[in-house]
């Protein structure tokens, strides 16, 4: 069973297109993450929500929106993708907000064309 | 600004070999935490330590160890009698709350058999 479960995996879509992320943790977490990682390997904290209130919100544009249902999924809306948004995404989740150990899915590579 | 370089891009080793993977940071906080994450060619991040900055003392675990100097700013790692499942980009994330908020380009370390 994973742990941290990410849907699509692989997602190519055209520029000004709406798509979604999904994230799914059965580790019974309180905390979940979106991070993006670019071309150049550089990975970056999104958003952290915990027991689905959000706790982390970094500099990400509008278009980028979170939600999550209940404490164990997070979905990425993301609206009017554009080229740069192309990129892999990680949702993680940790036990609670304090732990610092995180528990990644695989990623989902978005290609925007 | 909190900062980590690792200054090597990539490290290629024959199997059983030790090897050191270099991490210097920067900050003006007094306290903070360090982590190292592991990321596999399957994609996922995986959390290997999270090291605050009160605790010294070095850490081992298996074949890994970390060697925290605050005096030099370092934070490296070791593997001992390395192995090709060791084989992957490690990143040593800067200083930083409970979460991880950035990680940087990262160390890939391959191991031959």
């Amino acid at each position: 069973d994973t742990a941290v479960s990410q849907t699509p995996k692989y997602l190519v879509t055209q520029m000004g297109n709406d798509k979604s992320i999904k994230c799914e943790q059965n580790l019974g977490h309180d905390t979940m993450y979106w991070y993006k990682q670019d071309s150049k390997k550089f990975l970056k904290i999104m958003f952290s929500y915990n027991n689905k209130e959000l706790i982390i919100n970094e500099t990400v544009p509008n278009r980028f929106s979170p939600k999550s249902p209940d404490k164990a999924h997070l979905n990425l809306h993301i609206n009017s993708l554009e080229l740069g948004d192309s990129a892999v995404y990680f949702c993680a989740s940790s036990q609670g907000p304090d732990t610092g150990e995180l528990f990644f899915g695989e990623g989902s590579r978005l290609t925007v064309l | 600004a909190q900062k980590v370089t690792q200054a090597q891009t990539e490290i290629s080793v024959v199997e059983k070999e030790d090897v050191t993977l270099d991490c210097v940071y920067e900050t003006r906080d007094t306290t903070y935490y360090l982590f190292w994450y592991k990321q596999p060619p399957s994609g996922e991040l995986v959390f290997l330590i999270r090291r605050n900055s009160f605790d010294e003392q070095n850490e081992i675990s298996g074949r890994y160890s970390w060697n925290f100097q605050k005096s030099t700013s370092s934070f490296n790692f070791t593997i001992t009698a390395s192995q090709v499942v060791d084989s992957a980009v490690y990143f040593c994330a800067p200083p930083s709350g409970n979460t991880p908020l950035v990680f940087g380009k990262g160390t890939r370390l391959s191991v031959i058999a």
